[in-house]
Parts: structure tokens; sequence; C-alpha cells
């Protein structure tokens, strides 16, 4: 298994500002993947980070928006640019263990953003 | 990816057995079924994962039947801390992406 930090566990911001989002994992990982959770809805993925290469964006969601880092084996970030409203949601990102069982992800405890 | 089909909401009283079925019918030969848990406020977490007969942990069983064209998550005895919504999700290939359905809310009465 794998023990993932997520900081900040919540935030309120302003429109037109960025918040970025920090997630630390306790082990090496090649996938990181990061979601939106909007309130009283399921998990939708926004892209996937891999070490050494670009993010991969899922449709409709672009870097530009959510710029995402990823400098090392641990650790990943996901900025969400020029806030509206719209984007209040739990974001949470989540590893998946190579070597490990097939499709099991950990996810962190995920980042509550409120945009006013 | 296979697309799954869950019953949206269950209520439960404390101390039954629970069954939540999900179809995948286009379930691919090398596709695992997981299953997720999520709390409020919380992240999902993994429960159990299978790929065909029964898979029993000690927080549940798995029942997959020989075509895996669905799967039936069984948690016995229910408590209060079960409700929580419940995923199924179908997939093979590690890094694959996950589509999470709506999920099933499980509601667990006193």
């Amino acid at each position: 298994s794998a023990v993932i930090s997520q900081k900040p566990s919540r935030d309120i911001c302003q429109r037109g500002t960025s918040l970025t989002i920090q997630c630390q994992v306790d082990s090496q990982v090649t996938m990181m993947f990061w979601y939106r959770q909007q309130p009283g809805q399921s998990l939708t993925l926004i892209a996937t980070a891999n070490q050494g290469s670009e993010a991969t964006y899922e449709s409709g969601f672009v870097i530009d928006k959510f710029p995402i880092s990823r400098p090392n084996l641990t650790f990943s970030t996901l900025t969400v640019s020029n806030m509206s409203p719209e984007d209040s949601s739990i974001y949470l990102c989540s590893v998946e263990i190579a070597g490990g069982p097939k499709n099991i992800q950990y996810f962190g405890a995920g980042t509550r953003l409120s945009v006013l | 990816l296979a697309k799954t089909t869950q019953p949206i909401s269950m209520d439960s009283y404390e101390g039954q057995e629970v069954n939540i079925t999900c179809s995948h019918n286009n379930i691919a030969t090398n596709d695992y079924i997981t299953w997720y848990q999520q709390f409020p406020s919380q992240g999902p977490r993994f429960i159990i994962q299978g790929y065909k007969t029964k898979v029993t942990n000690e927080v549940a069983s798995l029942f997959i039947p020989a075509d895996r064209k669905s799967s039936t998550l069984s948690l016995p005895r229910v408590s209060l801390s079960d409700t929580a919504v419940y995923y199924c999700l179908v997939g093979g290939n590690y890094g694959q992406n996950f589509v999470f359905g709506p999920g099933t809310r499980l509601s667990v009465l006193p």
C-alpha cells in the first residue's frame, strides 16, 4: 500500500486567483493521478502525471487551467488557475504501485476548494 | 473501458448482510473487478478485487459468476460505520485510467 498526503486539506480562494495542491507519497511510484469530485458526485479523472514526461489530460481538462508538475517519483502538484466558483470541488490525488495488485489505486484525503 | 451499472442507493439495518450488484456486460478478458469505499471527506479506499469465482477478505466477499458480466459485493453484518458510497470499477492494465461511475450510496440504519 501507500500513504498519500495532500496539502492543503481545504482552502477558500477568491475568483481569479490560483491554488497549488501538493501530493506527497511515502514510496516511489510511477503512476500518479489527479481527480476532481464535485459535491455529491462521483470522481472525474483530470490527468495522469508520470515522472519524466508531460501529464496526459482527459477530455475537458487543459494544461493552461490545470498545470501539473511531477518532479520526482514521490511528489506532484496540481494548480487550479484563474479560479471561478465553478472550480469549487474536492481535488484528489492517487497513485498506482507497479508490481502491486492490478489496478489498485491509493487515494489521498483530498483538498476541499471553495471559490468565492 | 468497460462501463459499470450499480444501484444508486440502498438502505439496510445494522447486523444485516448487504449485497451490492454491479453489471459490466462488456468486461474484457484481462479486466479485473475492483471495489472501493468512500466515506465523506475522505478519498476512496480499496476494499476487494477479483477476477472470477469468489474472493473473501476480512472486510467483504466478492462473487463473480462464470460469465463475469456482473459481480456482487457482500458486506456481512453491516454497522452504522459502513454507511458510505461503494464504487465498482473494471480494468485490466497497469496505469489504465479509471472511470468512476456514480457508485452506490449505502445507508445503514440503527
